[in-house]
């Protein structure tokens, strides 16, 4: 295990629903990051945070909202989403935001908006 | 903007034998380098990074190069075994909101199978 849980893992959701992943990690990282992995493409950085202070929105829609109520938690909250949104949502942590830090992943929530 | 090229995106090869798998940056500031591993189910864990001072890393089977004048970099993985089949990432630093180099762009995956 990494240290960095999500939840739910599977998640189906019709377009007009209402849904928020989860991401709790335990390893006292500052930072903590939400990355869209699709089939045949690389990783793509959606938003970044820095002490409980979003500091990236890698332009987004804002169809996805962020929350980071504290250092250990972190959730992405969803609404009217797009087929296109389908994916694997990655939650990460690192010990800050800067460079030669490690990224530690959860396992993921695999999405599919019908 | 800043890109990852990997290559292959598929490697198939025989246990015992070695698998290399190549990426080049665009963004001559990059300065880190790491290699993630994901297996089916998992999210992605760092295998070995590289820093831009050092041209060369290695532990045990896996090893590390780079050529920061090239812009690439490369993972060599000796004496495959069949718990090495996985897909394979690699990632360069660039500029976050701060300036420094701390975030990562990643390339497309190498997909590594080794057959017993």
């Amino acid at each position: 295990e990494t240290g960095v849980t999500q939840t739910p893992r599977h998640l189906v959701m019709g377009m007009t629903n209402k849904k928020s992943l989860k991401c709790e990690q335990h390893l006292g990282h500052n930072a903590m990051y939400w990355y869209k992995q699709s089939a045949k493409k690389p990783l793509e950085l959606m938003f970044v945070y820095s002490l409980e202070e979003r500091v990236e929105n890698n332009s987004v829609p804002s169809r996805f909202s962020p929350e980071c109520p504290n250092s250990s938690h972190l959730f992405l909250h969803l609404h009217t989403l797009q087929p296109e949104d389908s994916a694997l949502y990655l939650c990460a942590s690192s010990q800050d935001a800067t460079s030669y830090n490690e990224q530690f992943f959860g396992p993921g929530t695999r999405l599919t908006v019908l | 903007g800043e890109n990852v090229e990997q290559h292959p995106s598929t490697l198939s090869v025989q246990e015992g034998d070695s698998a290399v798998i190549k990426c080049t940056y665009s963004d001559s500031a990059s300065n880190y380098f790491p290699w993630y591993k994901q297996e089916l189910g998992k999210g992605p864990q760092l295998i070995i990074d590289i820093r831009s001072n050092v041209g060369e890393k290695k532990d045990q089977r896996i090893a590390v190069t780079l050529n920061k004048t090239a812009k690439h970099f490369s993972l060599h993985i000796t004496e495959t075994q069949p718990e090495d089949s996985a897909v394979y990432f690699c990632a360069a630093s660039i500029k976050n909101y701060g300036g420094s180099q701390g975030n990562l762009i990643f390339g497309k995956g190498t997909k590594l199978s080794v057959k017993p």
